[in-house]
């Protein structure tokens, strides 16, 4: 199994510009989720889904978009990329179980937008 | 809302000392709790995981930490820390609420000299 993978690894992009991140998983699972790190504020929520067809808003949606229209994909859009927007990015899945809740993490997209 | 706390964001020790990371959570519900380790330039992994069985839990790599309801903590201990322990540490917390999001705290990142 590859587990979670992102692509792509490094981007920069200009101010105004978008762009799509990919995020696959190849484990079945129903849940997947994306992050942002910035230094000093740990990991934080973006958007994640429950399935196929269902996603929901984390702790700082604004400035992006996700969908989910298989169970393997869960592609994030920036729609006009801003500085702040500069960041690590995570892509993260896991069994949507109460017992079995752990994250499994893609390898991250280091984005910089000037 | 649960919220999620850790002490230090950098804790220094020699290699042989015992490792102490320290974390507080709040929570309104029974939690689920995390301990994830991130190497430079990689994801997120488990290191151990909290789910109302024991109150003492052991993760990988000799690491081990204790929940404690009263003091409302989830420490993450290792008796003799390794230079490859050098990371950063995640603390998590995740409640059975819709879609079972997990919030993580800011980071610890643990220094380990020769």
């Amino acid at each position: 199994n590859a587990g979670v993978t992102q692509t792509p690894k490094f981007q920069v992009l200009k101010t105004g510009q978008s762009m799509t991140l990919q995020c696959a998983q190849d484990m079945n699972h129903e849940y997947m989720s994306w992050y942002r790190q910035d230094p000093g504020m740990g990991l934080r929520l973006i958007h994640y889904s429950v399935g196929a067809g269902i996603t929901d808003q984390g702790e700082v949606p604004n400035g992006y978009n996700v969908s989910r229209s298989t169970t393997e994909d869960f592609p994030l859009r920036l729609l006009s990329a801003a500085p702040s927007q500069t960041s690590v990015y995570f892509c993260a899945s896991s069994i949507h179980s109460p017992e079995q809740r752990e994250q499994y993490f893609g390898p991250g997209t280091r984005l910089t937008v000037t | 809302a649960q919220s999620v706390t850790q002490l230090g964001s950098h804790v220094s020790v020699s290699e042989g000392a015992l490792v102490l990371l320290r974390c507080n959570y709040s929570s309104s519900v029974p939690p689920y709790l995390f301990w994830y380790v991130q190497y430079p330039n990689q994801g997120l992994q488990l290191l151990l995981k909290y789910t109302s069985a024991a109150t003492l839990v052991k993760g990988i790599n000799g690491f081990e930490a204790e929940f404690k309801k009263s003091e409302t903590s989830f420490h993450l201990t290792k008796p003799s820390a390794h230079m490859s322990d050098a990371a950063e540490y995640f603390c998590a917390v995740s409640v059975n609420t819709g879609g079972f999001k997990t919030i993580f705290g800011a980071g610890t990142r643990l220094f380990v000299k020769a």
